[in-house]
């Protein structure tokens, strides 16, 4: 089956507390991209990468990393998460840069306490 | 950047009834998407379709792109379409992988 998957589902931390979103797509597609959900401000996108080693900025990147350096996997590092970074995270890709149909991942809840 | 507004913001219904979301875009796009997020937070992919019409069961969705348009119509409304549908934009690349731009949604609940 065709999807993008992200682990974990669910996860409360503690400030400060390093911690990795993974997320892996199996449609070989060449554009993944990462956003956040926050009640009143929508989905923003946080990252994307166009292809394996091209990555760049979004629109609210401050306080997150990420890494590709194979197609299928994307993820997504907080290196020292704070309470404003508690939010829906999606992680989503497609299969060209500049056109198709975009697909989204589960979604991870992210709680920083 | 492109804006992208959506119609009605709330919408209740009675199971069965029929129902049209709106979605205005200010620019061009070559990219238009609508998504269903269910109750628990996910998005589900329902069409994509920067023009023309496509049908999928009891939804279609019209895009007309020279007016800067798109129409997602729920017919035979079930329980099981309540959350938000979101309609979702990218104009023509201007460099970078373009992005999608997401309106506010429609929150929709079905009633019995």
């Amino acid at each position: 089956e065709a999807q993008v998957t992200q682990n974990p589902r669910y996860l409360i931390t503690v400030t400060g507390k390093k911690l990795t979103v993974t997320c892996s797509q199996n449609m070989n597609h060449e554009y993944m991209s990462w956003y956040r959900q926050d009640p009143g401000l929508g989905l923003r996108q946080i990252y994307y990468s166009m292809n394996v080693e091209a990555t760049d900025k979004g629109d609210v990147p401050e306080g997150y990393k990420v890494s590709r350096k194979e197609k299928r996997n994307f993820p997504l590092i907080l290196e020292s998460p704070s309470p404003n970074q508690t939010s829906l995270y999606f992680c989503a890709s497609r299969d060209r840069p500049t056109w198709g149909a975009q697909y989204f991942g589960p979604g991870t809840r992210l709680l920083v306490l | 950047g492109i804006q992208v507004e959506q119609s009605p913001p709330d919408l209740i219904l009675q199971e069965g009834a029929n129902s049209t979301l709106r979605c205005n875009f200010s620019d061009s796009v070559n990219n238009l998407q609508w998504f269903h997020q269910n109750p628990w937070g996910q998005l589900i992919n329902l069409f994509y379709i920067p023009s023309g019409t496509k049908q999928n069961g009891r939804l279609s969705a019209t895009t007309v792109a020279t007016e800067r348009y798109s129409l997602l119509y729920i017919s035979s409304s079930q329980t099981t379409d309540s959350g938000v549908y979101f309609c979702a934009v990218a104009p023509p690349i201007t460099g970078g992988g373009n992005k999608l731009t997401f309106g506010t949604g429609t929150q929709l609940k079905v009633e019995l």
